[in-house]
């Protein structure tokens, strides 16, 4: 059973950094791209960017380009997005989620999320 | 980037219904289309993909169709556990984009 498990809630101040992890199972890690997606409470789904844990190559969405750092470590099955010089507008759920390939391949399995509340 | 809007931005319903949901891209993307369901509270789950087909496991009171830029996403016979609220995304180029969400509530 394909599984991602996202790391608990976190409450920071505002210019703080933010990592979250994203551990997976139940198939190879290095054969799927984890793309990590924003979502602000009450608002929709935003694209944030995806990592191919193969060679660890990403690619970013404009908005997050420069402030946002997704990685993955092979050696424990789990990929991480960390977010710098933390905003009151970056209080959201962000989420990862699976796909088979980069572009053109539709996801399959989410993590169950994990809630940023930048608060000071 | 691909502009995704879906309509209609809510919707109600009532149990045994079928409904439909629209959603159309600022440009072509072939059938790079997906949609997902979402509760509160919980991560989406992914319906379809390829604009028309089942992700595994999802039911078939579920389908898509559409091509290029509009895409509807059908749900025959409602029952409570299909209220929730729905995303069309594309997947066609980067950024990869959803639509604003389309909520379906019981009427």
């Amino acid at each position: 059973e394909v599984q991602l498990v996202q790391s608990g809630a976190e409450v920071k101040k505002p210019g703080a950094t933010v990592k979250i992890s994203c551990k997976v199972s139940g198939y190879t890690f290095t054969d799927y791209y984890i793309h990590w997606v924003q979502q602000a409470p009450g608002k929709g789904l935003e694209w944030m960017g995806l990592v191919d844990p193969e060679n660890g190559e990403t690619i970013y969405a404009e908005e997050f380009q420069g402030r946002v750092t997704i990685t993955a470590d092979t050696s424990s099955d789990t990929a991480y997005m960390e977010v710098s010089s933390l905003r009151f507008e970056d209080t959201a759920l962000y989420l990862c989620a699976t796909a088979p390939g980069p572009t053109n391949y539709a996801y399959d399995f989410w993590g169950q999320g994990t809630m940023v509340t930048v608060s000071s | 980037d691909i502009q995704m809007t879906q309509s209609p931005s809510s919707l109600s319903a009532s149990v045994g219904d079928r409904v439909t949901i629209t959603c159309r891209a600022s440009q072509g993307i072939s059938n790079y289309l997906a949609w997902f369901q979402q509760k509160p509270g919980k991560a989406p789950k992914s319906l379809i993909y390829a604009a028309s087909s089942l992700q595994s496991g999802v039911p078939s009171k579920f389908s898509g169709s559409g091509s290029g830029t509009d895409f509807t996403l059908t749900i025959s016979s409602l029952q409570p556990e299909d209220f929730a609220t729905y995303y069309c995304q594309q997947y066609n180029s980067y950024p990869h984009s959803f639509g604003q969400g389309t909520k379906l509530e019981i009427k």
